[in-house]
């Protein structure tokens, strides 16, 4: 079975306080993606990564930065946290083909104060 | 730009019921449809993905359809039970330039016992 885990379930930081949320997958994906999900705003795609040390942006990047260093690996990174970016934060992963089947992790729900 | 509509936004049957939830979408270029079910503070799991060329997908008691020209897709569930009640979330890929998963904001469906 696919199994993608994140390092946190519940987490809470201050406002300003740089934040790592990790990802990490154990069926060999090349695409990695980090989302998050507020109630009336859905899924929306932060970044992912198709390959080690590469990376696009997803449509709300802005506060935020990735790292991958290694193909099983994906951090996201909250550089100085606010309080807008309080949500659950989804880990997923797929295949060569981005339009394969998404395995989620089971999220973080970030709360910053 | 590619919407895609989940209705109703919440439904409530008695168990044993068969149900029947719409996903829509305005633009018709599709790779594939995915339908994943998310339990309450989870992360989501994939049910089933349908490609541009097929008609329906089935899964158990699960049963997509999908019909690329009206933009219209359908998970049926026979024999509704209490552990089907969770989330769920329907995803189009897009094809052409902007290839990524479009999200609706889910159905989310109470079985009574």
């Amino acid at each position: 079975d696919v199994k993608v885990t994140q390092s946190s379930r519940y987490l809470v930081k201050r406002t300003g306080e740089k934040v790592f949320l990790e990802c990490v997958q154990d069926m060999d994906h090349e695409n990695m993606f980090w989302y998050r999900q507020d109630p009336g705003l859905g899924l929306r795609l932060i970044y992912f990564s198709y390959d080690v040390k590469m990376k696009e942006k997803g449509d709300i990047p802005e506060g935020y930065s990735v790292s991958r260093e290694k193909k099983e690996r994906f951090s996201l990174i909250l550089e100085s946290a606010s309080t807008n970016q309080t949500s659950m934060y989804l880990c997923a992963s797929t295949f060569l083909d981005r339009a394969s089947e998404q395995y989620f992790g089971p999220g973080t729900r970030l709360t910053v104060t | 730009k590619q919407e895609v509509t989940q209705i109703p936004a919440a439904l409530s049957v008695p168990e044993g019921e068969n149900l029947v939830l719409n996903c829509s979408f305005t633009d018709s270029a599709i790779y594939n449809l995915q339908w994943f079910r998310q339990d309450p503070g989870k992360g989501l799991t994939s049910l089933l993905l349908i490609q541009s060329s097929q008609r329906e997908q089935t899964s158990g008691r699960l049963n997509a359809s999908l019909d690329k020209s009206s933009g219209r897709s359908t998970l049926y569930i026979a024999a509704s039970q209490p552990g089907d009640s969770a989330t769920y979330l329907c995803a189009v890929f897009n094809a052409g330039n902007n290839r990524k998963l479009i999200w609706g904001l889910g159905t989310s469906l109470a079985v009574n016992p």
